[in-house]
């Protein structure tokens, strides 16, 4: 089953405007961690955030994370035609396995 | 790229037969997961195998089955192909079965006809 929900689950935007993704799951986790999907293939891991941090940073990447409300936020600053792909959180709820809990993804689509 | 192959990268199976997915992990990583991926929906965990032994497995049929070898590649089997287990089927291998960061391969797309 899916760990939790992105909002939204589509955004369009221009390039050089900034982006904003949210998640937010359901039970207590060991990391949060964000991941592209291009056109359907493999995922690339853009950025992991630990449950005892609440802001990082990576390039044009910025993460927030709220453990009290369990949601999570990617900020792509200054899209890029490039960074049009499908957006997904994952949690590590920790323990003997580091199996991921995915969220829904949200599509991004940045116009040129 | 992330150093994970995976084949087939495309294939098409009739309803009741038996598939065989294959993964070569990255050099150095001893833990290998398995995620099903369904069109429009994020990837959900299927097992890990971590040093040859299955070490954790989602909510999964039995009928879904994995191998790991000595070199640390991976085999997924599944079993009596419904149409319901077409979707993208994602390979990803990790330096440790607790290490945080997953490198997923580009997966195998699974049609069942």
């Amino acid at each position: 089953s899916q760990q939790g929900e992105e909002d939204p689950q589509a955004l369009s935007i221009q390039e050089g405007e900034n982006a904003t993704m949210n998640c937010s799951y359901k039970t207590s986790i060991n990391n949060l961690q964000w991941y592209r999907q291009n056109s359907g293939r493999g995922l690339v891991h853009l950025i992991l955030i630990r449950s005892n941090e609440r802001e990082k940073h990576s390039g044009r990447l910025r993460v927030t994370l709220d453990t009290s409300k369990k949601s999570s936020s990617l900020l792509i600053t200054a899209s890029r035609a490039a960074d049009t792909a499908s957006y997904f959180c994952a949690t590590d709820p920790g323990g003997a396995t580091n199996k991921l809990i995915f969220g829904t993804g949200t599509l991004l689509a940045v116009q040129p | 790229e992330t150093g994970v192959t995976q084949s087939p990268t495309h294939l098409i199976k009739t309803r009741g037969q038996q598939v065989t997915l294959r993964c070569s992990s990255q050099s150095g990583h001893n833990t290998v997961s398995w995620y099903q991926q369904a069109l429009g929906q994020g990837p959900q965990f299927i097992f890990q195998y971590y040093r040859e032994e299955e070490n954790g497995r989602g909510n999964f049929p039995p009928r879904f089955s994995g191998l790991q070898f000595p070199n640390y590649s991976s085999e997924l089997n599944v079993n009596a192909l419904e149409l319901d287990d077409s979707a993208l089927y994602l390979c990803a291998s990790s330096p440790g079965h607790t290490a945080p960061e997953a490198f997923f391969g580009q997966g195998t797309r699974l049609t069942v006809v």
